[in-house]
């Protein structure tokens, strides 16, 4: 079964708004990684924040975790058209397997 | 993406035939996975290699083999491919980092099975 679950499944913004998704978890884990994927393309690494870390930053990227409540928040702010990806969280639980969750399709509207 | 290839990007197939999916990397990574992606599924672990005489079952292993050649090339195989096994495949690879490691992800093969 799937670790990570994602909220929303799908979200519609105007460029220049924030974007936020969130992912849930079920168990302990060493690391939370996010990945975006334009379509029907492979994943790419965006983001790794460990479990001992409650925020990140990269660039327009601002990742938070809460392993109290097993939830993390991805934040992209000033959207641009080039954001329109799905973006999956991946979670680390050791032995070095990620276990993905189901992805948020995001639009960035002109 | 240039650095994990797979080949090929697309494949059509009939029910019971035996298909191959071959995926090389240049990264020099010694681990590599192969998932499989459906819609509103997200990825699923088939099998994964930490080395070249490791291999692991996934989440969903059944009707799928592996063999990993040399450290560069992993292939899958769907030894009789049916309907449901149409889906998005990725290979991906990684290096030993801690809790720091990363994946790197070959562009997909898109699998359709008749």
């Amino acid at each position: 079964s799937q670790q990570g679950e994602e909220d929303p499944q799908a979200l519609s913004i105007q460029e220049g708004e924030n974007a936020t998704m969130n992912c849930s978890y079920k168990t302990s884990i060493n690391n939370l990684q996010w990945y975006r994927q334009n379509s029907g393309r492979g994943l790419v690494h965006l983001i790794l924040i460990r479990s001992n870390e409650r925020e990140k930053h990269s660039g327009r990227l601002r990742v938070t975790l809460d392993t109290s409540k097993k939830s993390s928040s991805l934040l992209i702010t000033a959207s641009r058209a080039a954001d329109t990806a799905s973006y999956f969280c991946a979670t680390n639980q050791g032995a070095q397997k990620l276990v993905f969750g189901q992805g948020t399709r995001l639009t960035i509207n002109p | 993406d240039a650095d994990v290839t797979q080949t090929p990007r697309n494949r059509i197939t009939k029910t019971g035939k035996r298909i191959m999916l071959e995926c090389s990397q240049t990264k020099g990574h010694d681990r590599m996975y192969w998932y499989r992606q459906d819609p509103g599924l997200g990825l699923r672990l088939i099998y994964y290699s930490f080395d070249v005489k490791d291999i692991n079952k996934g989440e969903i292993s059944d009707g799928y083999s592996v063999s990993r050649q040399a450290q560069a090339k992993f292939s899958l195989s769907l030894e009789s491919a049916i309907p449901n096994q149409t889906a998005l495949y990725f290979c991906a690879t990684s290096e030993p980092r801690g809790d720091q490691e990363t994946q790197y992800f070959g562009p997909g093969t898109r699998l359709l099975v008749l």
